[in-house]
C-alpha cells in the first residue's frame, strides 16, 4: 500500500504570506496526485489534479508541484478564505490520502 | 450542476448493518466512475471504496474488505454502499464523490453514520 504523509500537520501564517505544503508518498506515484481544500463542516473541495493541473474556478494563487515522491502545494499570497485544511490524494495504485495540513490564522 | 446527495445514514448498534444512498444529478451519471470517502469525527479523509462506470469493477479499503459493498443502478443515477458488520471505528461522515479518472471532482455533503450502543 502507498502511504502519503503531509508536514506540516498544523501552518500558522498571515494574510498575504506565502505558504507551502508538502506531501512525500511512500514509492513513486509519478504525477498521479490531487490536492484538496476543506472547511469546517464542509464537503472537500478539488483544487489540484496530476500534481499541478489547476481545477476550474480555483484562483491561480494555487499551485502544485512535483512527481515521483515529492509534491508541493503552494498558496502565493494568503486570502482569508484560504484558512482551511488541505489534504493530498496518490490515486497511481488505488486511493490513499494524505493526513492533512491545517491552516489557521497566525 | 453536477448533484451528489446522499442519504442513508443514522445510529446503528455494533455488528448492524445500514446501506447508504447517493443521488446523482447534472452529468451523465453512467459514464461515470463513483467514490465512497469518509471522515470519522476530527480526523482526515479515509478511501472507502470506488465502482467504474457501469460496475464491473470494483475495489475497496482494505478496512472495509469483506463488510462492505459499493453498487449503482444506472437507470436510478444512484450509488450505493451495503455496510454490514458495523464496527465503532467505522463512525464517519460518508462522502459520495465523481471520480475524474482517478481524483474525486466533485463531492456530495456527506451522511453521518454513528455505530453506538
Amino acid at each position: 500500500d502507498i502511504q502519503m504523509t503531509q508536514s506540516p500537520s498544523t501552518l500558522s501564517a498571515s494574510v498575504g504570506d506565502r505558504v507551502t505544503i508538502t506531501c512525500r508518498a511512500s514509492q513513486s506515484i509519478s504525477s498521479w496526485l490531487a490536492w484538496y481544500q476543506q472547511k469546517p463542516g464542509k464537503a472537500p473541495k478539488l483544487l489540484i489534479y496530476k500534481a499541478s493541473s489547476l481545477e476550474s474556478g480555483v484562483p491561480s494563487r494555487f499551485s502544485g508541484s512535483g512527481s515521483g515522491t515529492e509534491f508541493t502545494l503552494t498558496i502565493s499570497s494568503l486570502q482569508p478564505d484560504d484558512f482551511a485544511t488541505y489534504y493530498c490524494q496518490q490515486y497511481n495504485s488505488y486511493w490513499t490520502f494524505g493526513g492533512g495540513t491545517k491552516v489557521e490564522i497566525k | 450542476q453536477v448533484q451528489l446527495v446522499e442519504s442513508g445514514g443514522g445510529v446503528v448498534q455494533p455488528g448492524g448493518s445500514l446501506r447508504l444512498s447517493c443521488a446523482a444529478s447534472g452529468f451523465t451519471f453512467s459514464s461515470y466512475g463513483m467514490h465512497w470517502v469518509r471522515q470519522a469525527p476530527g480526523k482526515g479523509l479515509e478511501w472507502v471504496a470506488f465502482i467504474r462506470y457501469d460496475g464491473s469493477n470494483k475495489y475497496y479499503a482494505d478496512s472495509v474488505k469483506g463488510r462492505f459493498t459499493i453498487s449503482r443502478d444506472n437507470s436510478k443515477n444512484t450509488l450505493y454502499l451495503q455496510m454490514n458488520s458495523l464496527r465503532a471505528e467505522d463512525t464517519a461522515v460518508y462522502y459520495c464523490a465523481k471520480d475524474g479518472v482517478g481524483y474525486c471532482i466533485y463531492w456530495g455533503q456527506g451522511t453521518l453514520v454513528t455505530v453506538s450502543s
